[in-house]
């Protein structure tokens, strides 16, 4: 069974916007992952968060992770058309294994 | 620095065929990772090698089984085919089970079978 939810299922928003995913999950973590696929290729490693840390930040990039409420989002400021993607979190549960939630489509409409 | 890479890129196959899919990892990486995107169900853990074992196994049936190799590269093997299994395969790395890094994923391999 899948791990992580994502929240949005699917979000449509201009260039220039900022675009907010969330994801929620329902065990402990090592650490928490965020990935975008384009068009059904491979996934693009964007960001990994550790259970300890609150925020981190990545150019456009920022992630937050609440171990409390087991949930975690990712904000894109100032969105692009380039950004139009499937985006995945994924969490380390010290099994070996990343679990994938069911993704969040954005478009970002020029 | 060469990323994660996976072959074939397309694979068409019959039904009750056998499948072989290529994985090599990024340098330095011990740890290989195989997941299956089919439509519409996510991607799904299949297959976890760190130096040279499985140390873990998604909810898939053992036609599904792979292996790696010394120089930690990795297959999979997927016999006796059927049409459910066409999916994309993904392939990742990573620096291995003790160190909190990320996975870095290959393009995959799109296995089509009619």
């Amino acid at each position: 069974s899948q791990q992580g939810e994502e929240d949005p299922q699917a979000l449509s928003i201009q260039e220039g916007e900022n675009a907010t995913m969330n994801c929620s999950y329902k065990t402990s973590i090592n650490n928490l992952q965020w990935y975008r696929q384009n068009s059904g290729r491979g996934l693009v490693h964007l960001i990994l968060i550790r259970s300890n840390e609150r925020e981190k930040h990545s150019g456009r990039l920022r992630v937050t992770l609440d171990t409390s409420k087991k949930s975690s989002s990712l904000l894109i400021t100032a969105s692009r058309a380039a950004d139009t993607a499937s985006y995945f979190c994924a969490t380390d549960a010290w099994s070996g294994k990343l679990i994938f939630g069911q993704g969040t489509e954005l478009s970002v409409k020029p | 620095e060469a990323g994660v890479t996976q072959s074939p890129t397309h694979l068409i196959k019959t039904r009750g065929q056998q499948a072989t899919l290529r994985c090599s990892p990024i340098s330095g990486h011990t740890s290989v990772y195989w997941y299956q995107q089919a439509l519409g169900l996510g991607l799904q853990f299949l297959l976890w090698y760190d130096e040279g074992e499985e140390r873990n196994r998604g909810n898939f049936p053992p036609r599904f089984s792979g292996r790696q190799f010394p120089n930690y590269s990795s297959e999979l093997n997927v016999n006796a085919l059927e049409l459910e299994d066409s999916a994309l395969y993904l392939c990742a790395s990573s620096l291995g089970t003790d160190q909190n890094t990320e996975a870095f994923f290959g393009q995959g391999t799109r296995l089509t079978v009619v």
